[in-house]
């Protein structure tokens, strides 16, 4: 499988503020795919990132809240707008593979919004 | 309703045991389905995948669907504690769909 990286791995923020996040991968991938588990939840899809067109949202996210780029085939970025204590959680981005098109996760970015 | 349910444990097993993991799901249409390992502070890990009915081992692990009960489990055979861990159910409805299970977390005592 792909080995993927973010940075950061770790942040702690201000309210207001903005963060971007960067995933890369190393070998080329169409599609990449951005998560959030907040504590104690489960993983929730917050948008799919094709190179070349804008990211598709899932219900409940929003661009502007959530703007991602994917400028290549290897990398992406999503980026958590005027920030609140709500949106901390950890941020996975992730890549599909295999034979049943499984999905295999970076690190993760954990997130403290004060 | 919610898409995959899980019980979310903790589910206790002395070491050497069998561990028995459940999910279902609500989508008939569903594909795929997976189980992940998901330790304290680290990534989800995928442990198993399977499509048919029916049972697939690998190693200590076997993942059995039922498709007509809309169900999957995943067994552990011979628990280590280095099997405590959360461990997430997931299902691929297509298009790129994966939905996650809130996860079950297994204690195994030495």
């Amino acid at each position: 499988s792909a080995v993927i990286s973010q940075k950061p791995s770790r942040d702690i923020c201000q309210r207001g503020t903005s963060l971007t996040i960067q995933c890369q991968v190393d070998s080329q991938v169409t599609m990449m795919f951005w998560y959030r588990q907040q504590p104690g939840q489960s993983l929730t899809l917050i948008a799919t990132a094709n190179q070349g067109s804008e990211a598709t949202y899932e219900s409940g996210f929003v661009i502007d809240k959530f703007p991602i780029s994917r400028p290549n085939l290897t990398f992406s970025t999503l980026t958590v707008s005027n920030m609140s204590p709500e949106d901390s959680s950890i941020y996975l981005c992730s890549v599909e593979g295999g034979s049943y098109n499984e999905q295999f996760f970076g690190p993760g970015t954990r997130l403290t919004v004060l | 309703q919610k898409e995959v349910e899980q019980n979310s444990g903790p589910l206790s097993v002395p070491e050497g045991a069998i561990a028995s993991l459940n999910c279902t799901y609500s989508d008939r249409g569903s594909q795929s389905f997976f189980w992940y390992r998901q330790y304290s502070g680290k990534s989800p890990e995928l442990i198993m995948s399977i499509y048919s009915n029916g049972d697939k081992e690998d190693g200590r692990f076997t993942a059995q669907l039922n498709k007509a009960s809309q169900y999957v489990s995943l067994l552990i055979r011979d628990s280590q504690p280095s099997d405590s861990a959360t461990y997430l159910c997931a299902v691929n409805k297509g298009f790129n769909k994966f939905y996650f299970g809130s996860g079950t977390k297994l204690n195994v005592k030495p």
